[in-house]
């Protein structure tokens, strides 16, 4: 089983809507996680941080369900700005500062 | 501040040629990682670098070795290149005594093609 494991989509939505995504972890003593973005052909880099209360910043909502082991990332009101790839990176116990990564959700924006 | 740089942007070799990515951040962060990137799959770790002088093999290390010339840069060697190794390599780094010590910064990748 993979430590991370996420919906490669594509999740194709109209400006303006709401896309919500999912992904699932494997190690229930994993307790920092993350939202990575990647856009095509870059790096990625640091959406936001998640919370065990959850969290928002901005159009951006993300939740973590630690009975059922599984990270979610709710997009509102999307911008053509927000079609990219959103990498579920989980940290490995016991693995100082390790990082296991998802393989990506690829959210497209259409006008 | 650069954040954390990668040279070169893209190469191409020859099965068995060598070659070195060099990566340098200015961050002043302790750890340094190296990872590859391959279609459908996660980041997978090759090696880090806990520290300045300590080095440890990741997921993924076979075919690879690297070095940590200083708390600035960690540079990557694939001595003998196979098609295998076809790859984006992306060097990051993170500062576990921060309070945001898990969060990691990426630099811009290199692409590598091996034919």
């Amino acid at each position: 089983r993979k430590e991370v494991e996420q919906d490669p989509g594509p999740f194709n939505v109209p400006e303006g809507a709401t896309v919500a995504f999912n992904c699932t972890y494997s190690n229930s003593a994993s307790q920092s996680f993350f939202w990575y973005r990647q856009d095509c052909r870059k790096e990625p880099k640091l959406l936001m941080s998640v919370y065990s209360s959850g969290n928002e910043d901005g159009r951006f909502t993300a939740q973590l369900n630690r009975a059922s082991q599984y990270i979610s990332l709710l997009i509102r009101d999307s911008k053509l700005s927000d079609s990219a790839t959103y990498l579920c990176v989980v940290n490995r116990p016991l693995n100082d500062y390790k990082l296991s990564f998802g393989a990506g959700t690829t959210v497209t924006v259409r006008a | 501040n650069a954040g954390v740089t990668q040279t070169p942007k893209f190469q191409v070799l020859k099965t068995g040629q060598s070659m070195t990515l060099q990566c340098a951040q200015d961050m002043n962060h302790n750890s340094m990682y190296w990872y590859r990137q391959d279609p459908g799959m996660g980041l997978r770790l090759i090696y880090y670098s806990a520290s300045e002088g300590t080095t440890d093999k990741g997921e993924v290390p076979n075919g690879y070795n690297v070095s940590r010339l200083n708390k600035r840069e960690f540079s990557l060697r694939l001595e003998s290149a196979a098609p295998s190794q076809t790859s984006v390599y992306f060097c990051a780094s993170s500062d576990p005594g921060l309070a945001s010590g898990d969060t990691q910064y990426f630099g811009p990748g290199t692409r590598l093609t091996v034919l």
